[in-house]
């Protein structure tokens, strides 16, 4: 199906535990990103990718790990899950084409808690 | 940086009253400006956006908002709610010189459309 597609949609991990959420867009986006949703904070940027191979860290980086191997995939690990990132986590995606200003997509949502 | 302050957490109004959702930020250079709206279990979709122009924007689903840029303020409206406009919604503004579409999001604030 086209758009943008996250797996999976929920998750029960326990602390110390490696888990990989994955997102998947069909639209060939330049730009891809990942939030994570918490109560009184609104949505969070965590990391952002720009092209294939080309990431960087927004706001709340520390304790994930992302990689863009291919333009369509951007996948976010946790390499040792903690409490604190139980939380719901949002990809999305969005074009950049000549300097104009693009929406972004947002995929369904990871529902993801760690105990 | 640039920062959103979403002014009301929640905002409970009776169907077919008018409702006005609070927006207010913070940046030390132009921004543009977002709304978008989260449905239950579902990601965001975008309401409307300011980029220039007109400071009233119309978006889908009958809201509007109007930039003002001396009170730094992006205030959305509806004249007439339904019960399916209940949905949480969050404002978001971009940095205009920076490249790659990033957002700062809001805490947002959780529309209940009573019957």
């Amino acid at each position: 199906d086209a758009g943008i597609t996250q797996s999976p949609r929920y998750k029960i991990t326990e602390t110390g535990r490696q888990v990989t959420l994955m997102c998947h867009q069909t639209w060939s986006h330049s730009y891809m990103f990942w939030y994570r949703q918490d109560l009184g904070h609104g949505l969070r940027l965590i990391y952002y990718s720009a092209a294939a191979d080309i990431t960087d860290k927004g706001e709340v980086p520390d304790g994930y790990v992302v990689s863009r191997s291919k333009t369509e995939n951007f996948p976010l690990t946790l390499e040792s899950a903690t409490r604190s990132q139980t939380s719901v986590y949002f990809c999305a995606s969005s074009e950049s084409l000549g300097g104009g200003i693009h929406e972004q997509y947002f995929g369904p949502g990871t529902r993801l808690t760690v105990t | 940086a640039q920062s959103v302050t979403q002014l009301d957490s929640q905002v409970p109004v009776f169907e077919e009253a008018p409702v006005e959702l609070r927006c207010n930020y913070s940046s030390s250079v132009s921004v543009y400006l977002f709304w978008y709206v989260q449905y239950p279990n579902q990601g965001l979709q975008l309401l409307l956006k300011y980029l220039s122009g007109s400071t009233l924007v119309k978006g889908i689903n009958g809201f509007e908002a109007e930039f003002n840029k001396s009170q730094t303020s992006f205030h959305l409206r509806k004249p007439s709610v339904h019960i399916s406009d209940t949905a949480e919604y969050f404002c978001a503004v971009r940095n205009i010189e920076t490249s790659g579409s990033r957002l700062t999001f809001g805490e947002g604030t959780q529309l209940t459309v009573n019957p």
